[in-house]
């Protein structure tokens, strides 16, 4: 089966500009998430969705990120503007069964911000 | 609040000896914990996980032990392989959430 797809894989924008991040899950994964990953830190939950609804986004920080799933299948995550704290990878990951026998990540996107 | 805490940032053993990474939380609520693997520039895989019934999970070389009362557990890896040395995430399962650890490094030296 196809893995997670992410792109791009690395991006370099100067602060205060707007980039976006795309996911296609694996198909048929009804759950989905977007993860952050500051060097030397572990993944932290951002953003879950179940189909196309928001389970949890307690973690997303709103006046600059959003993220939508609109026909449940792939993913968008924008940040607009950026800040130099955002510099990370962000990882997709998607689920068919539950947190428990582990999700599918993708290989990320690095984001860098100058 | 770090809910799982993975205080050793690195470990290094020979090809062959036992590798024990460990790892902490503090929330009571985690129905599983899960081990991940991650190598650069890719992104984490799924190693092994345990309910947290239970106190013992085997899958090949690696076992993972579970202490609920102290609420440790910790990942072994027998024999260690060089193709083994990669970062190690701990994660606790909430409410259908994972919860990372910071990682550990492990260096398998052949």
């Amino acid at each position: 089966e196809a893995g997670v797809a992410q792109s791009p894989r690395y991006k370099i924008i100067e602060k205060r500009q707007s980039v976006a991040f795309w996911c296609n899950p694996i198909s048929g994964h009804a759950t989905l998430y977007w993860y952050q990953q500051i060097l030397g830190q572990g993944p932290k939950l951002l953003i879950q969705f179940q189909n196309n609804g928001v389970v949890d986004d307690s973690q997303l920080p709103k006046d600059r990120f959003s993220a939508e799933r609109l026909k449940g299948v792939d993913s968008t995550l924008k940040i607009q503007p950026a800040k130099l704290e955002d510099s990370a990878v962000y990882l997709c990951a998607s689920s068919l069964r539950g947190a428990n026998y582990g999700y599918t990540f993708g290989s990320g996107t690095r984001l860098t911000v100058v | 609040d770090q809910q799982v805490k993975q205080n050793s940032p690195s470990l290094s053993v020979q090809e062959g000896r036992i590798s024990i990474l460990n790892c902490d939380y503090t929330n009571s609520m985690f129905d599983y914990f899960l081990w991940y693997k991650k190598y650069p520039a890719e992104g984490p895989t799924f190693l092994i996980s345990i309910s947290s019934i239970k106190d013992k999970n085997e899958d090949g070389r690696f076992t993972v032990f579970l202490n609920k009362s102290a609420k440790h557990l910790s990942l072994h890896i027998v024999p260690s392989q060089p193709g083994d040395s990669a970062v190690y995430f701990c994660a606790g399962e909430d409410t259908g959430k994972l919860i990372f650890g910071q990682g550990t490094t492990l260096q398998v030296k052949p």
